[in-house]
């Protein structure tokens, strides 16, 4: 059974371009959770979908936004990129939203702002 | 103050040795618990989920959770250098995503 998939691997932006990030769970998953987690630093929580609605936003600014399609696969897209951004973004998926689903990460996208 | 806390160590044993990870949480209604291994470079990769008090045991690894205490551990037994990693406690109740801790970096010399 495949895992859940992130693409890009990498991705190189200039400052002030926007970037999409695509994630796709693992079949059957209906819940998409994303997570930046900068150099060093901890997973902070991004956004949260499930069944195709946004449940859940971090504290992050407007510019991170994202949506889920209807086969449950969903993107992250960062506008005005600034260098801070860059960092190793996660997708994770799980079963359900309530709160005893076990979660999986893909392997991440690489963002570098330059 | 924080919603997951965890000793950031790094937290070295030798090989053969027990480790021992806590982690501290700040949300009464939590309803789950996970342990997260993260090699360096790579993403997080599963490696324990308990729901209820008590301990839950799988090959090496035994979670322990005290929701009185609002505490959870993780206990590796005959520690190996491949278990060299950062060790991530995350956290999950109802109507909210995953909330992590920032990690704690365990070292195995062999």
């Amino acid at each position: 059974e495949a895992g859940v998939t992130q693409s890009p691997t990498h991705l190189i932006k200039t400052r002030g371009q926007q970037a999409t990030l695509r994630c796709s769970p693992i079949s059957g998953h209906t819940s998409v959770y994303w997570y930046q987690q900068a150099l060093g630093l901890g997973l902070q929580f991004l956004l949260w979908y499930d069944e195709g609605e946004e449940r859940n936003r971090g504290n992050f600014p407007p510019r991170f936004s994202g949506r889920q399609f209807p086969n449950y696969s969903s993107e992250l897209n960062v506008n005005a990129l600034e260098l801070e951004d860059s960092a190793l973004y996660l997708c994770a998926s799980s079963f359900t939203g309530t709160g005893f689903a076990e979660a999986f990460f893909g392997q991440g996208t690489r963002l570098t702002v330059v | 103050q924080k919603e997951v806390e965890q000793n950031s160590g790094p937290l070295s044993v030798p090989e053969g040795a027990i480790a021992s990870l806590n982690c501290t949480y700040s949300d009464r209604v939590s309803q789950s618990f996970f342990w997260y291994r993260q090699y360096s470079g790579k993403s997080p990769e599963l490696i324990m989920s308990i729901y209820s008090n008590g301990d839950k045991e799988d090959g090496r690894f035994t979670a322990q959770l005290n929701k009185a205490s609002q505490y959870v551990s993780l206990l590796i037994r005959d520690s190996q250098p491949s278990d060299s990693a950062t060790y991530l406690c995350a956290v999950k109740r109802a109507g909210t995503a995953l909330i992590f801790g920032k990690g704690t970096t365990l070292s195995v010399s062999s």
